[in-house]
């Protein structure tokens, strides 16, 4: 089956820097890969996606890039603010399966 | 709005006793799927349903058990409540692709 391995499990940042999250799957099948994002108390939301036709995808400050060779994806955001800080999981599945996660990613971001 | 719903949010408990925890989704989606979540932490995977009449176990063991009757209801029940199952339990739903998936606010059982 598939495995997802996301590092780092601890991120801390300055606010204004920017953040990587990178996460890599076995699984050469796989075509679909979201990022999560849960705030403290809050439930599990999608924030972006990448299809494996696609190398990079951009929303505003944050985008994923994808690497099929390598199979790897990571997450990107720029300019960090506060409310960036929380726990990012990241995911890869193929057609219809169930999707994999990461083991999940704690983004702090200080003021 | 189309969501999906968890009830109760909290639920604090004794042992022994049989827990039901109900989740309705609004979103016409066939999957459903069960998460037991400590806070913070990983998700692991202990339920899933294709469609009505189906459930299947998931990655990690769970002395829980579920029903997919209705397309919109997946409740998870607990036939007996021990303190190893203090923990967070994420219900999430998906159309028949399967991709993304939408997650309830989660409830938070503690048993005592």
């Amino acid at each position: 089956g598939e495995n997802v391995e996301q590092h780092p499990s601890t991120l801390s940042v300055q606010e204004g820097d920017s953040a990587v999250i990178k996460c890599t799957y076995s699984d050469s099948a796989s075509n679909y890969f979201p990022w999560y994002k849960q705030e403290l108390g809050k439930r599990p939301q999608l924030i972006i996606d990448i299809r494996s036709n696609v190398g990079e995808k951009k929303d505003q400050r944050i985008a994923v890039t994808l690497n099929k060779t390598a199979k790897h994806f990571s997450l990107h955001i720029t300019e960090t603010q506060p409310e960036d800080s929380a726990v990012y999981f990241c995911a890869a599945s193929r057609g219809s399966y169930i999707p994999t996660f990461g083991r999940g990613t704690s983004l702090i971001v200080h003021p | 709005e189309a969501d999906i719903y968890q009830t109760p949010r909290y639920l604090v408990i004794g042992t022994g006793k049989k827990i039901t925890l109900e989740c309705s989704q609004t979103m016409g989606h066939d999957k459903m799927y069960w998460y037991q979540q400590d806070p913070g932490m990983e998700l692991h995977l202990i339920h899933y349903s294709y469609g009505v009449n189906s459930t299947e176990k998931g990655d990690l063991s769970s002395e829980s058990t579920v029903s997919r009757i209705r397309t919109e209801h997946f409740p998870l029940t607990l036939e007996s409540a021990r303190p190893s199952h203090t923990s967070q339990y994420l219900c999430a739903s998906s159309d028949s692709g399967g991709q993304p998936q939408h997650f309830g606010d989660g409830t938070r059982l503690s048993i005592l």
